[in-house]
């Protein structure tokens, strides 16, 4: 069981590049997270989803987009890199019918956009 | 203003201390609390649910003030191994999403 797996750990991208992060999770759990974190602004919500096939915005959406086709991965797309997207990224996984006792964290990936 | 609010220390004190954080929520509708904690570089971790009734677990007591939208972390005894970023977290908007502080961060010294 290795719970909620990142790839990749680091990227460094330029400017107007794409690239996917992936979130996977074998814990069969529904409800699946995007946080990006940047210092003084704490976690802040991207997207979630709720089900397979199923995906919503969250706080700060713009410029990523998300799909869930299969339940146990959630994939971050950035089409076009900006600089202000330079954050560390946390997917996250709720099991199901345990309401919010805990949110099981991947271990994020740094993201560096020049 | 922010939903979850936090003073982003850093707090620093002796081992054997006992320290407070506190944390403001500004949705009365919340519906669930949390403290988390970050160690640097790491993803946040559960550390407690926090219940109206208060609770707690070992060294940590966490209290919910509904009333002033209001939630406390209590660490007696501080450890060297406390020293990380606590997190306050709400559940918000119909309680599939969390909403979190921007956390206080506590150096446990020799």
């Amino acid at each position: 069981n290795a719970g909620v797996t990142q790839t990749p750990k680091f990227r460094v991208l330029k400017t107007g590049q794409s690239m996917t992060l992936l979130c996977a999770q074998d814990m069969n759990h529904e409800y699946m997270y995007w946080y990006r974190q940047d210092p003084g602004m704490g976690l802040r919500l991207i997207h979630y989803s709720v089900g397979e096939g199923t995906t919503a915005k969250g706080e700060v959406p713009d410029g990523y987009n998300v799909s869930r086709l299969k339940k146990q991965n959630f994939l971050l797309g950035l089409e076009s890199a900006a600089p202000s997207q330079t954050s560390v990224y946390f997917c996250a996984s709720i099991p199901p019918g345990r309401g919010f006792n805990e949110q099981f964290f991947g271990p994020g990936t740094r993201l560096t956009v020049l | 203003r922010k939903e979850v609010e936090q003073d982003p220390g850093p707090f620093n004190v002796p081992e054997g201390a006992t320290v407070a954080f506190n944390c403001t929520y500004s949705n009365s509708a919340s519906q669930s609390f949390f403290w988390y904690r970050q160690d640097c570089r790491k993803e946040p971790k559960l550390l407690m649910s926090v219940y109206s009734s208060g609770n707690e677990d070992g060294r940590f007591t966490a209290q919910l003030n509904r009333a002033s939208q209001y939630i406390s972390l209590l660490i007696r005894d501080s450890k060297l191994s406390d020293s990380a970023t606590y997190l306050c977290v709400v559940t918000t908007g119909g309680g599939n999403k969390l909403t979190f502080g921007t956390g206080t961060q506590l150096k446990v010294e020799l």
